[in-house]
């Protein structure tokens, strides 16, 4: 069972587009992680939300918690290059044993 | 730079070799994993160390066997390995092992089995 669905799976824009990708789940997270995945490389974390409705701003990039904490949104403006990559979340299960669970990702390609 | 160094950045072996994979962090962290990411599936996590006591396996084959001598360094050893097996392994780090802590990864191991 497949906890954390991100959609879309792949997205390929041009340079200055605006884009939401989206992180949803029918259970319940204590806390959700975003992280970029740049090829060859690891994941990088980018933000932490914890709170219900809570709202991250990274320079161009938002991030918000729903509020019920069961779903999450990233949303990049004026997309440049630089931002491709893979984008994973990733959720701290209420009641669970304490490890993350990931979603599969969202992988990004900004075209010069 | 993470500073969480993974050897070797590749790897191919037959089913039946034995290798090991490396694992070594400089950020004073006390908890060290191992996670495996296959394409179109989530990352997958393997093994928990916690202060170089196992604290997790995630019902993984035997073939694999995890080795944390120290707070510092964490190796995986590979016997006898599938096809299927071929991945990218990730190694990561953080202070603790509590939720909502920041994971550390280091580049990875890209193992291929023939």
């Amino acid at each position: 069972t497949q906890l954390l669905e991100q959609s879309p799976q792949f997205l390929s824009i041009q340079e200055g587009e605006n884009l939401t990708v989206y992180c949803n789940s029918s259970s319940v997270f204590s806390s959700l992680q975003w992280y970029r995945q740049e090829p060859g490389e690891g994941p990088v974390l980018l933000v932490t939300v914890v709170t219900g409705g809570e709202v991250k701003k990274l320079k161009r990039l938002t991030f918000q918690f729903g509020d019920a904490r069961k779903d999450s949104s990233l949303h990049i403006t004026a997309a440049q290059p630089g931002d491709t990559g893979l984008y994973l979340c990733a959720g701290g299960k209420v009641g669970g044993s304490e490890k993350l669970v990931f979603g599969k990702g969202t992988k990004l390609t900004v075209n010069p | 730079e993470t500073g969480v160094t993974q050897t070797p950045r590749h790897l191919v072996m037959g089913m039946t070799n034995k290798k090991s994979l490396k694992c070594e962090q400089h950020l004073g962290h006390n908890a060290m994993y191992w996670y495996k990411q296959s394409a179109k599936k989530p990352l997958e996590l393997m093994f928990v160390y916690s202060l170089e006591e196992r604290v997790e396996n995630n019902s993984v084959p035997s073939r694999f066997s995890p080795e944390c001598p120290n707070s510092s360094h964490l190796f995986l050893h590979l016997h006898t390995l599938q096809p299927e097996d071929s991945a990218l392994y990730l190694c990561a780090s953080s202070q603790n092992t509590g939720l909502g802590g920041e994971l550390f990864f280091g580049e990875g191991s890209r193992l291929t089995v023939l």
